[in-house]
């Protein structure tokens, strides 16, 4: 079975800290995504990452960071937590470039206060 | 820039009564579009790939059809289990992100 975990279920982290989400998936795929879903705006692309040590500006970048320095591991990185970060972190992953489905992790809920 | 627009916002249905969800979509070329099931508090399940206009999948009550212009989602006779947010997303050609839209709260009672 496919499987993507992430690290938390659940985080809460003060304003101003450096956050590291993290995810890991078993299936030797080579992409990997992060998003965040909030109420009516949907899942929203963070960075996307296509190779080791390779990575793509999503639609929202501004104020997060990845790092993918194993095929199977890619990380977020809150440099300096805001509370309008608070949101459900998605980690995804998929085999090649196009017709291939994403598969998801359980999602992080990071309330940042 | 690709749009993805699902309708309704919420469904609530009667255990056994059928219904659509719609996934309207514009994209500069459509490599694939995507239907995920989203339990509460969980990440989405994948459901359906469609790839060309005609395509139909299906899974137990769902289905899952494909136009030029849009997707629907068919539940039939749904059971209380089928409760969950339907997201739709599509792929554009030489892209590599999905597009999501808003989702479809599904609420099947018994």
């Amino acid at each position: 079975d496919v499987k993507v975990t992430q690290s938390s279920r659940y985080l809460v982290k003060r304003t101003g800290e450096k956050v590291f989400l993290e995810c890991v998936q078993d299936m030797d795929h080579e992409n990997m995504f992060w998003y965040r879903q909030d109420p009516g705006l949907g899942l929203r692309l963070i960075y996307f990452s296509y190779d080791v040590k390779m990575k793509e500006k999503g639609d929202i970048p501004e104020g997060y960071s990845v790092s993918r320095e194993k095929k199977e591991r890619f990380s977020l990185i809150l440099e300096s937590a805001s509370t309008n970060q608070t949101s459900m972190y998605l980690c995804a992953s998929s085999l090649i470039w196009g017709y291939t489905e994403a598969f998801f992790g359980q999602g992080t809920r990071l309330t940042v206060v | 820039e690709d749009q993805v627009t699902q309708s309704p916002e919420a469904l609530r249905l009667q255990e056994g009564e059928s219904s659509s969800l719609n996934c309207s979509y514009t994209v500069s070329g459509l490599r694939g579009l995507f239907w995920y099931r989203q339990d509460p508090g969980k990440g989405p399940e994948f459901l359906f790939t469609l790839y060309s206009a005609g395509e139909e999948k299906e899974k137990e009550r769902l289905k899952a059809t494909l136009t030029k212009k849009e997707s629907f989602l068919h539940i039939t006779a749904p059971k209380p289990e089928d409760s969950a947010t339907y997201l739709c997303a599509v792929q554009a050609e030489n892209d590599y992100k999905l597009s999501f839209g808003a989702g479809t709260t599904v609420t099947v009672r018994a």
